[in-house]
């Protein structure tokens, strides 16, 4: 069965990095792009981006460009999701969540499994 | 940006319909699809492809989408159908959520 398993809870100060990562299993890990989304306490959903996990492309939202990092091994069958300059709105809980489409169909369609989410709190 | 506006919550009693609404800008032109989210849980795709159910997913949820607005309709609304619910679009290449609808059963 597709498991998407995050790394744990992080606390960093502002202006410090995190770095999430997202191991899968139950499915081929180079077929499908992996999104990023987090989720302020007690707010929606917000979007960060994909990677492509064959060929390592990313695809950023606007507002994450240059502070979002997201790489994979795929040795590993791991993606991972770096954000640096944290601020204290960076709160929030981080999914992974794989794309419901195989990256040789093109295009992306929705988030059809998900991590359990990592909890990044950044606090002086 | 793009945009997509949800009512913030509504309200069913057991075994009645809920709709769930989703406006967006030519929404219609755009596929949308539905997560359901449970306190502290993971949000669960319900709908894709505007009115796709995936493997699992109940047939009691249904969508459409045309003209401006996407809905959700849950038929025979049950207790364990409570939760935040999210319609999902992409636009320019870039996922657009919904700010979500609390779904109370009551």
């Amino acid at each position: 069965q597709v498991q998407l398993v995050q790394s744990g809870t992080e606390v960093k100060k502002p202006g410090a990095s995190v770095k999430v990562s997202c191991k899968t299993s139950g499915y081929t890990f180079t077929d499908y792009y992996m999104h990023w989304v987090r989720q302020a306490p007690g707010q929606g959903l917000e979007w960060m981006g994909w990677i492509n996990t064959n060929s390592g492309a990313t695809h950023t939202a606007q507002k994450f460009q240059g502070r979002v990092t997201m790489t994979r091994d795929t040795s590993l069958n791991t993606a991972y999701m770096e954000l640096s300059r944290l601020k204290s709105d960076d709160t929030a809980v981080y999914y992974c969540a794989r794309d419901q489409h195989m990256i040789t169909s093109g295009g992306v369609v929705g988030f059809d499994f998900w991590g359990r989410g990592t909890l990044v709190t950044v606090s002086s | 940006s793009y945009e997509l506006t949800q009512p913030p919550s509504a309200s069913v009693s057991p075994g009645q319909t809920a709709r769930i609404t989703c406006s967006g800008d030519q929404l219609g032109d755009k596929h949308v699809c539905w997560y359901q989210q449970q306190p502290g849980l993971s949000p669960v795709l319900v709908i894709y492809y505007d009115n796709k159910r995936p493997s699992g997913i109940p047939e009691r949820f249904s969508a459409s989408n045309s003209g401006n607005t996407a809905t959700l309709t849950i038929n025979g609304t049950q207790a364990a159908d409570e939760g935040d619910y999210y319609c999902q679009a992409w636009d320019s290449s870039i996922a657009v959520f919904g700010g979500g609808t609390k779904l109370t059963v009551l």
